[in-house]
């Protein structure tokens, strides 16, 4: 089955303790991308890759890391969580673009 | 810088009768638009997208949406709603070239649909 996984999908976690949130998919797509969801924002792009190795900030990469190693991983990573982390989390996965698949999402509290 | 704007948070419709959720964009050069929709606790579904051509789509679950270049609309419709519509939905960009963003699109804050019995 194609898919789009996520783990944890859920996590409380405290100010400053680093965490990775996993993303995989099993599509053979190039392009990924992690967005945070907020209420009354949407979703907001955090990065992107193209392909291995080719990552690109989105419009609010500020505390994120990612690595992309692997064509079917992509993990992000939170050096130093903050409060204003806290957020519903999501990675996707595209053949072209034109098309998004959707992890099922990770709540992240950070206190 | 291109944006997406859905100017409605809560839409409601009783079933049966038809639905149009909105949505406007604004993107330099010819814009690739889309619709996502969110069910409860699950991660967003492909609905339909416009690249080019025929200015209305058909797309999952019998919805639609026309695209209108002159008021820069890519408006949400299906004719008869289902209480099982009920769900947030966004609308989003795709860059273009000229506009710099190509490789990212850029979603609407949602639009909560709620269909009544």
């Amino acid at each position: 089955e194609a898919q789009v996984t996520q783990n944890p999908r859920y996590l409380i976690t405290v100010t400053g303790k680093k965490l990775t949130v996993t993303c995989s998919q099993n599509m053979n797509h190039e392009y990924m991308s992690w967005y945070r969801q907020d209420p009354g924002l949407g979703l907001r792009q955090i990065y992107y890759s193209m392909n291995v190795e080719v990552t690109d900030k989105g419009d609010v990469p500020e505390g994120y890391k990612v690595s992309r190693k692997e064509k079917r991983n992509f993990p992000l990573i939170l050096e130093s969580p903050s409060p204003n982390q806290t957020s519903l989390y999501f990675c996707a996965s595209s053949l072209d673009l034109h098309e998004q698949y959707f992890g099922p999402g990770t709540r992240l509290t950070v206190t | 810088a291109q944006s997406v704007a859905q100017p409605e948070d809560q839409v409601n419709v009783a079933e049966g009768n038809p639905l149009t959720v909105k949505c406007t964009y604004s993107v330099s050069g010819n814009p690739y638009l889309f619709w996502y929709v969110q069910y409860p606790n699950r991660g967003l579904q492909f609905l339909l997208k416009y690249i080019t051509g025929d200015n209305l789509v058909k797309g999952s679950y019998g919805f639609e949406a026309e695209f209108n270049k002159s008021q820069t609309s890519f408006h949400l419709k299906k004719p008869s709603a289902l209480v099982s519509d009920s769900a947030l939905y966004f609308c989003a960009v795709r860059g273009t070239l000229f506009s710099g963003g190509y490789n990212k699109l850029i979603f609407g804050a949602g639009t909560r649909l709620a269909v009544h019995p």
